[in-house]
């Protein structure tokens, strides 16, 4: 069974840092791209971030350019965001999603983790 | 940056009806489109990609249709388990993006 669980979320005051993690199981993380993707309160979704199979590609949102990093670990099966000078806005439930070819794009979510940015 | 305009942003249906929901990509994205349902509190769902690919498990009832610009999903009979906010997402040109969201609510 494909999983996808985060943790590292909670409550961090403005232009704090905080790590996220996505640990996969259930098939073969190395050959998958992945993103995050977040949802603030009450609102819509919001790609983030993207990192390819063995990271040599890298996308990044234009709201977390710059504070931001996404990597991966794939001999632990392990997705990391990296969010720095986080800001109000930034508060949501962040997800991580897998992709892979040209199509399977995000057919397997994580649970979530909620950031929240407070003060 | 592609804009997803998604319409309308909100509904009501009754059971049987057939609803229909567009999505706008503001320049070609061929059929880098899926479909998503999240019921509230929960992980969104994709129920189609590639425009019109039906994710495994999800009732024939939904089908996705479009290329290019304009797209739809289309549930021919609603049921109550349906009540949901369903997304587009565009995944043809980075930055990919969701469109705003269609809140159905059924009668």
């Amino acid at each position: 069974e494909v999983q996808l669980v985060e943790s590292g979320g909670g409550l961090v005051q403005p232009g704090g840092s905080l790590r996220l993690s996505c640990v996969a199981s259930g098939f073969t993380f190395s050959t998958y791209s992945m993103n995050w993707v977040r949802q603030a309160p009450g609102k819509g979704l919001e790609w983030v971030s993207y990192i390819s199979s063995v990271s040599t590609t890298i996308f990044y949102a234009d709201s977390v350019k710059g504070r931001f990093t996404i990597s991966r670990d794939n001999a632990k099966d392990s997705l990391y965001l990296q969010m720095n000078s986080l800001r109000a806005e930034d508060t949501a439930v962040y997800y991580c999603a897998r992709a892979y070819g040209s199509f399977n794009w995000f057919d397997s979510w994580g649970q979530g983790t909620l950031v929240t940015v407070s003060s | 940056d592609i804009q997803m305009t998604q319409s309308p942003s909100a509904m009501s249906a009754s059971i049987g009806d057939r609803v229909t929901i567009t999505c706008r990509a503001s320049q070609g994205i061929s059929n880098y489109l899926a479909w998503f349902q999240q019921k509230p509190g929960k992980v969104p769902k994709r129920l189609i990609y590639a425009s019109s690919s039906l994710q495994s498990g999800v009732p024939s009832r939904f089908s996705g249709s479009g290329s290019g610009t304009e797209f739809t999903l289309t549930i021919s009979s609603v049921q109550p388990e349906d009540s949901a906010t369903y997304y587009c997402l565009q995944h043809n040109n980075y930055p990919f993006t969701f469109g705003q969201g269609t809140r159905l609510e059924i009668k």
